[in-house]
Protein backbone atom coordinates (compact mmCIF):
# COMPACT_ATOMS: atom_id res chain seq x y z
CA UNK A 1 0.00 0.00 0.00
CA UNK A 2 0.76 3.29 -1.08
CA UNK A 3 1.76 5.91 2.18
CA UNK A 4 2.38 9.31 1.05
CA UNK A 5 3.66 11.41 4.32
CA UNK A 6 3.98 15.45 4.80
CA UNK A 7 6.04 17.36 7.65
CA UNK A 8 5.13 19.39 9.51
CA UNK A 9 1.41 19.05 9.08
CA UNK A 10 1.48 22.40 10.71
CA UNK A 11 3.79 25.78 9.50
CA UNK A 12 3.80 28.87 11.06
CA UNK A 13 6.27 31.69 9.14
CA UNK A 14 7.10 34.93 9.67
CA UNK A 15 6.84 37.10 5.88
CA UNK A 16 10.80 37.07 4.84
CA UNK A 17 11.58 33.99 5.96
CA UNK A 18 12.67 30.52 4.13
CA UNK A 19 11.08 26.77 4.81
CA UNK A 20 10.59 23.59 3.51
CA UNK A 21 7.83 21.45 3.29
CA UNK A 22 8.52 17.61 3.18
CA UNK A 23 7.06 14.89 1.32
CA UNK A 24 7.98 11.04 1.81
CA UNK A 25 6.36 8.50 -0.28
CA UNK A 26 6.76 4.52 0.19
CA UNK A 27 6.67 3.40 -2.78
CA UNK A 28 8.12 3.18 -6.57
CA UNK A 29 6.64 6.54 -8.27
CA UNK A 30 7.16 8.16 -11.33
CA UNK A 31 5.25 11.53 -10.74
CA UNK A 32 4.91 13.82 -8.03
CA UNK A 33 2.23 16.41 -8.02
CA UNK A 34 2.26 19.60 -5.29
CA UNK A 35 -1.44 21.45 -4.73
CA UNK A 36 -2.29 24.56 -3.03
CA UNK A 37 -5.57 24.85 -1.21
CA UNK A 38 -7.21 27.92 -0.07
CA UNK A 39 -9.74 27.65 2.56
CA UNK A 40 -13.09 27.09 1.28
CA UNK A 41 -11.62 26.93 -1.94
CA UNK A 42 -10.72 23.56 -4.44
CA UNK A 43 -7.17 22.56 -5.48
CA UNK A 44 -4.83 24.53 -7.55
CA UNK A 45 -2.08 22.64 -9.47
CA UNK A 46 1.84 23.80 -8.77
CA UNK A 47 3.98 21.37 -10.23
CA UNK A 48 4.16 18.12 -11.83
CA UNK A 49 7.53 16.58 -10.86
CA UNK A 50 8.33 14.02 -13.35
CA UNK A 51 11.69 12.11 -12.74
CA UNK A 52 14.60 12.03 -10.59
CA UNK A 53 16.35 15.19 -9.81
CA UNK A 54 13.81 17.60 -11.16
CA UNK A 55 13.29 21.00 -10.46
CA UNK A 56 10.73 23.35 -11.23
CA UNK A 57 10.27 26.87 -9.63
CA UNK A 58 7.45 29.19 -9.75
CA UNK A 59 7.56 32.71 -7.74
CA UNK A 60 8.71 32.02 -4.66
CA UNK A 61 8.28 28.23 -4.19
CA UNK A 62 10.53 25.74 -5.17
CA UNK A 63 9.99 22.04 -5.79
CA UNK A 64 12.54 19.11 -6.11
CA UNK A 65 12.21 15.84 -6.53
CA UNK A 66 14.30 12.55 -5.27
CA UNK A 67 13.17 9.40 -6.79
CA UNK A 68 15.84 7.38 -4.99
CA UNK A 69 15.13 8.58 -1.59
CA UNK A 70 11.32 9.11 -2.25
CA UNK A 71 11.26 12.39 -1.48
CA UNK A 72 9.73 15.93 -2.52
CA UNK A 73 10.34 18.75 -0.76
CA UNK A 74 8.55 21.95 -1.41
CA UNK A 75 10.98 25.23 -0.42
CA UNK A 76 9.64 28.54 0.13
CA UNK A 77 12.01 31.75 -0.09
CA UNK A 78 10.83 35.15 1.19
CA UNK A 79 7.50 34.28 2.81
CA UNK A 80 4.82 36.66 1.80
CA UNK A 81 1.48 36.47 3.40
CA UNK A 82 -0.39 35.53 0.31
CA UNK A 83 1.25 31.54 0.70
CA UNK A 84 -0.55 31.40 3.32
CA UNK A 85 -2.76 28.07 2.44
CA UNK A 86 -2.84 23.96 2.45
CA UNK A 87 -0.32 22.62 0.16
CA UNK A 88 -0.53 18.99 -0.93
CA UNK A 89 1.56 16.48 -2.23
CA UNK A 90 0.30 13.72 -4.15
CA UNK A 91 1.92 10.29 -5.34
CA UNK A 92 1.09 7.94 -8.56
CA UNK A 93 2.07 4.40 -7.39
CA UNK A 94 4.13 2.57 -10.20
CA UNK A 95 5.08 4.17 -13.61
CA UNK A 96 3.19 4.49 -16.53
CA UNK A 97 0.14 2.89 -18.43
CA UNK A 98 -3.31 2.34 -15.78
CA UNK A 99 -0.66 3.33 -12.79
CA UNK A 100 -1.85 6.70 -13.81
CA UNK A 101 -5.21 6.72 -12.65
CA UNK A 102 -4.48 6.20 -8.80
CA UNK A 103 -3.49 9.17 -6.89
CA UNK A 104 -2.81 9.08 -3.23
CA UNK A 105 -2.73 12.12 -1.63
CA UNK A 106 -0.22 13.07 1.72
CA UNK A 107 -2.34 14.74 4.50
CA UNK A 108 -1.42 18.22 3.58
CA UNK A 109 0.56 21.19 5.41
CA UNK A 110 -1.11 23.87 7.04
CA UNK A 111 1.11 27.62 6.33
CA UNK A 112 0.29 30.56 7.94
CA UNK A 113 2.82 33.47 6.87
CA UNK A 114 2.51 36.16 9.84
CA UNK A 115 3.63 39.68 9.29
CA UNK B 1 -13.60 28.23 -20.70
CA UNK B 2 -11.82 24.80 -19.78
CA UNK B 3 -13.07 23.78 -16.06
CA UNK B 4 -14.86 20.90 -14.37
CA UNK B 5 -18.26 21.41 -12.59
CA UNK B 6 -19.97 19.24 -10.07
CA UNK B 7 -23.57 19.74 -9.29
CA UNK B 8 -24.69 20.50 -6.24
CA UNK B 9 -21.97 22.09 -4.61
CA UNK B 10 -24.35 21.97 -0.86
CA UNK B 11 -26.55 18.92 0.03
CA UNK B 12 -28.03 18.02 3.33
CA UNK B 13 -29.55 14.38 3.00
CA UNK B 14 -31.22 12.13 4.88
CA UNK B 15 -29.55 8.54 6.59
CA UNK B 16 -30.86 5.87 3.31
CA UNK B 17 -31.85 8.71 0.62
CA UNK B 18 -29.96 7.51 -2.79
CA UNK B 19 -28.17 10.01 -3.85
CA UNK B 20 -26.28 11.42 -7.50
CA UNK B 21 -23.60 14.43 -7.66
CA UNK B 22 -22.67 15.42 -11.32
CA UNK B 23 -19.48 15.85 -12.45
CA UNK B 24 -18.70 17.16 -16.37
CA UNK B 25 -15.63 18.55 -17.66
CA UNK B 26 -15.32 20.20 -21.06
CA UNK B 27 -11.59 19.74 -21.57
CA UNK B 28 -12.03 16.64 -23.33
CA UNK B 29 -10.09 14.91 -20.83
CA UNK B 30 -9.76 11.12 -20.33
CA UNK B 31 -9.15 10.80 -16.89
CA UNK B 32 -11.58 11.50 -13.97
CA UNK B 33 -11.65 11.05 -10.30
CA UNK B 34 -13.65 11.55 -7.28
CA UNK B 35 -11.94 12.38 -4.18
CA UNK B 36 -13.39 12.92 -0.26
CA UNK B 37 -11.56 15.20 1.97
CA UNK B 38 -11.78 15.00 5.68
CA UNK B 39 -10.12 16.92 8.12
CA UNK B 40 -6.96 15.66 8.98
CA UNK B 41 -6.78 13.08 6.30
CA UNK B 42 -5.78 14.90 2.96
CA UNK B 43 -8.22 14.12 -0.08
CA UNK B 44 -8.40 9.85 -0.68
CA UNK B 45 -9.19 8.50 -4.05
CA UNK B 46 -12.92 7.17 -4.13
CA UNK B 47 -12.81 5.72 -7.51
CA UNK B 48 -11.67 6.72 -11.19
CA UNK B 49 -11.96 6.22 -15.10
CA UNK B 50 -9.21 6.22 -17.84
CA UNK B 51 -12.06 6.49 -20.31
CA UNK B 52 -15.27 5.85 -21.34
CA UNK B 53 -16.61 2.65 -19.71
CA UNK B 54 -13.17 1.92 -18.12
CA UNK B 55 -13.41 2.83 -14.09
CA UNK B 56 -11.63 1.13 -10.89
CA UNK B 57 -11.87 1.73 -7.40
CA UNK B 58 -9.69 4.12 -5.31
CA UNK B 59 -8.21 3.46 -1.68
CA UNK B 60 -11.87 4.02 -0.05
CA UNK B 61 -14.87 2.84 -2.55
CA UNK B 62 -17.15 1.23 0.01
CA UNK B 63 -20.20 2.95 -0.34
CA UNK B 64 -20.12 4.79 -3.49
CA UNK B 65 -20.73 3.49 -7.36
CA UNK B 66 -20.30 5.47 -10.62
CA UNK B 67 -20.22 5.16 -14.25
CA UNK B 68 -18.55 6.46 -17.15
CA UNK B 69 -20.87 6.82 -20.09
CA UNK B 70 -20.12 9.69 -22.10
CA UNK B 71 -16.43 11.24 -22.18
CA UNK B 72 -17.20 14.57 -20.15
CA UNK B 73 -19.79 13.59 -17.44
CA UNK B 74 -18.45 11.11 -14.25
CA UNK B 75 -21.72 10.90 -11.84
CA UNK B 76 -20.56 9.76 -8.32
CA UNK B 77 -24.01 7.59 -6.62
CA UNK B 78 -24.51 7.28 -2.89
CA UNK B 79 -27.16 4.28 -2.99
CA UNK B 80 -27.54 4.86 0.32
CA UNK B 81 -25.66 7.55 1.87
CA UNK B 82 -24.75 7.37 6.01
CA UNK B 83 -23.04 9.65 8.50
CA UNK B 84 -20.06 8.57 7.81
CA UNK B 85 -20.02 9.78 4.00
CA UNK B 86 -20.85 13.40 5.28
CA UNK B 87 -17.41 15.08 4.08
CA UNK B 88 -16.35 17.42 0.74
CA UNK B 89 -16.14 15.39 -2.33
CA UNK B 90 -13.93 16.98 -5.30
CA UNK B 91 -13.95 15.66 -8.52
CA UNK B 92 -11.18 16.07 -11.23
CA UNK B 93 -9.79 15.22 -14.60
CA UNK B 94 -7.02 15.01 -16.41
CA UNK B 95 -5.10 14.23 -19.82
CA UNK B 96 -4.03 10.81 -20.03
CA UNK B 97 -0.56 10.36 -18.99
CA UNK B 98 0.36 11.38 -15.51
CA UNK B 99 -0.40 14.88 -16.22
CA UNK B 100 -2.36 17.13 -13.68
CA UNK B 101 -5.41 17.03 -12.38
CA UNK B 102 -8.40 19.83 -12.61
CA UNK B 103 -10.37 19.87 -9.47
CA UNK B 104 -13.90 21.08 -9.41
CA UNK B 105 -15.27 23.51 -6.48
CA UNK B 106 -16.25 20.70 -4.26
CA UNK B 107 -19.64 19.55 -3.24
CA UNK B 108 -20.04 19.87 0.86
CA UNK B 109 -22.41 16.94 1.94
CA UNK B 110 -23.71 16.29 4.92
CA UNK B 111 -26.01 12.98 6.03
CA UNK B 112 -28.17 12.95 8.76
Amino acid sequence: ELKVEQNPLFLSMQEGKNYTIYCNYSTTSDRLYWYRQDPGKSLESLFVLLSNGAVKQEGRLMASLDTKARLSTLHITAAVHDLSATYFCAVIKGAGGTSYGKLTFGQGTILTVHP
Amino acid sequence: EAQVTQNPRYLITVTGKKLTVTCSQNMNHEYMSWYRQDPGLGLRQIYYSMNVEVTDKGDVPEGYKVSRKEKRNFPLILESPSPNQTSLYFCASSRAGGNEQFFGPGTRLTVL
